[in-house]
């Protein structure tokens, strides 16, 4: 099976710009999740969806938002970008036997490196 | 306090040598979920173990061997004849409710940068 891929894998961005990232899962996963890695805070729990409805948030602000599609593709959006989203974003994907509640095993993609100029 | 404190930060080892890596996590949930991912220099998070709450049998995956003790909070981790190719960063990670029928969080902690020589 394919894994996790992630695209696109490197973006430069300058402040107050928005910016989509996207993720396909392994094929007949259901659940997509999206963390933030940095240097400082390490590696950050943001959302969770399952089935096209985001099922656990973690504590970021709502400038950071996603949604999923039909076929478990996601996309993660972050407006009015500052320098500190500077990071790694990693997207995960699981089977979903937990229906999306963050205790599946999950299979990461390599990540979208994004610098905020 | 942390919910996952691995206290090293970084270990250094010459190939062959045995090594452990320490997991401490903090938590009320009475029903929660542990990993183990390890992260090579390419920067993709590999799976290595899952354990629930409830499953303190100790595992042995070849040269892996992880040790869950609820009375004691922690899940540690062991490498036996460490290998080159074992040099990466390894997060412990906890997923739990904050309060009864919430939702489950993952909480990584900040990871242990395992360096092995040759």
């Amino acid at each position: 099976k394919a894994g996790v891929t992630q695209t696109p894998r490197y973006l430069i961005k300058t402040r107050g710009q928005q910016v989509t990232l996207s993720c396909s899962p392994i094929s007949g996963h259901r659940s997509v999740s999206w963390y933030q890695q940095t240097p400082g805070q390490g590696l950050q729990f943001l959302f969770e969806y399952f089935s096209e409805t985001q099922r656990n948030k973690g504590n970021f602000p709502g400038r950071f938002s996603g949604r999923q599609f039909s076929n478990s593709r996601s996309e993660m959006n972050v407006s009015t970008l500052e320098l500190g989203d500077s990071a790694l974003y990693l997207c995960a994907s699981s089977p979903g036997t937990s229906g999306g509640r963050s205790t599946d095993t999950q299979y990461f993609g390599p990540g979208t490196r994004l610098t905020v100029l | 306090a942390q919910k996952v404190t691995q206290a090293q930060t970084e270990i250094s080892v010459v190939e062959k040598e045995d090594v452990t890596l320490d997991c401490v996590y903090e938590t009320r949930d009475t029903t929660y979920y542990l990993f183990w991912y390890k992260q090579p220099p390419s920067g993709e998070l590999v799976f290595l173990i899952r354990r629930n709450s409830f499953d303190e049998q100790n595992e042995i995956s070849g040269r892996y061997s992880w040790n869950f003790q609820k009375s004691t909070s922690s899940f540690n981790f062991t490498i036996t004849a460490s290998q080159v190719v074992d040099s990466a960063v390894y997060f412990c990670a906890l997923s739990d409710r904050d309060r009864s029928g919430g939702s489950y969080i993952p909480t990584f902690g900040r990871g242990t940068s395992l360096i092995v020589h040759p």
